[in-house]
C-alpha cells in the first residue's frame, strides 16, 4: 500500500515569513513528486513538480526532494495571506502516471 | 493554459438514483482522469480514460461506476444506484500535454450530495 503522509496542521506563519511544508512517502520506487494548492471548496491546483534529488525553485516556491530519506518539502518564501490554503503532496510510483495524494497540510498566513 | 470544465457544479440526488457527471476537455486531449475527494479526506484516483477506453482504474471504481465519451467530446462519469457514501467532490483532470504526462490539471469539480 503506497502511503503519502503529511502533517494536517494547521501551520500558522506570519506574513512575510517562510512556510515549510513536509511530506513523506512509503514507496521507495517513487519517481515523480508534486505539490498542489487547494483553496477551500476549490479544485487542486498544480504549483510545483520535481523529479530529481535536490531543490527546484519557481518564484517564491522551492520544492526539495530527498529520495534516500523519502521526503519532499515545499518552502514558500515571503508568505502572503493569499497563500492560506491546503497544500497537497502527491507522488507517482515509478512508471505510473497516477498520483497518490496525501491528506494535505493546512497553511494559515496571518497579517 | 485553459483548463477543463465540469457540469453540473453541484448535483443533489436521492439515494439509489443514477447520476451523470460531465467533463469537457480540450479537444485534442486523449487522456482523461476522474478523481473524487470526500469532504476532509484525500483526493482519490478513480479511473483513467485513453482514446475511448479505460486505461487504469482503482479498486474504488467498481461496477457502480462507468465512464464514457458518448459524443466524441464530453467525458462522462456515471454512478449507478448512488449511496450516501458517494457524496464527495468529483474532479476530472487532464495531462499537461495532449499526450500522457505526469503533470495533471484539475477541473473545477462537481459536488455530489446524496440524500
Amino acid at each position: 500500500q503506497k502511503e503519502v503522509e503529511q502533517n494536517s496542521g494547521p501551520l500558522s506563519v506570519p506574513e512575510g515569513a517562510i512556510a515549510s511544508l513536509n511530506c513523506t512517502y512509503s514507496d521507495r520506487g517513487s519517481q515523480s513528486f508534486f505539490w498542489y494548492r487547494q483553496y477551500s471548496g476549490k479544485s487542486p491546483e498544480l504549483i510545483m513538480f520535481i523529479y530529481s534529488n535536490g531543490d527546484k525553485e519557481d518564484g517564491r516556491f522551492t520544492a526539495q526532494l530527498n529520495k534516500a530519506s523519502q521526503y519532499v518539502s515545499l518552502l514558500i518564501r515571503d508568505s502572503q495571506p493569499s497563500d492560506s490554503a491546503t497544500y497537497l503532496c502527491a507522488v507517482n510510483a515509478g512508471g505510473s502516471y497516477i498520483p497518490t495524494f496525501g491528506r494535505g497540510t493546512s497553511l494559515i498566513v496571518h497579517p | 493554459e485553459p483548463e477543463v470544465t465540469q457540469t453540473p457544479s453541484h448535483q443533489v440526488t436521492q439515494m439509489g438514483q443514477e447520476v451523470i457527471l460531465r467533463c469537457v476537455p480540450i479537444s485534442n486531449h486523449l487522456y482523461f482522469y476522474w478523481y473524487r475527494q470526500i469532504l476532509g479526506q484525500k483526493v482519490e484516483f478513480l479511473v483513467s480514460f485513453y482514446n475511448n477506453e479505460i486505461s487504469e482504474k482503482s479498486e474504488i471504481f467498481d461496477d457502480q461506476f462507468s465512464v464514457e465519451r458518448p459524443d466524441g467530446s464530453n467525458f462522462t462519469l456515471k454512478i449507478r444506484s448512488t449511496k450516501l457514501e458517494d457524496s464527495a467532490m468529483y474532479f476530472c483532470a487532464r495531462p499537461r500535454t495532449s499526450g500522457i504526462s505526469n503533470e495533471q490539471f484539475f477541473g473545477p469539480g462537481t459536488r455530489l450530495t446524496v440524500l
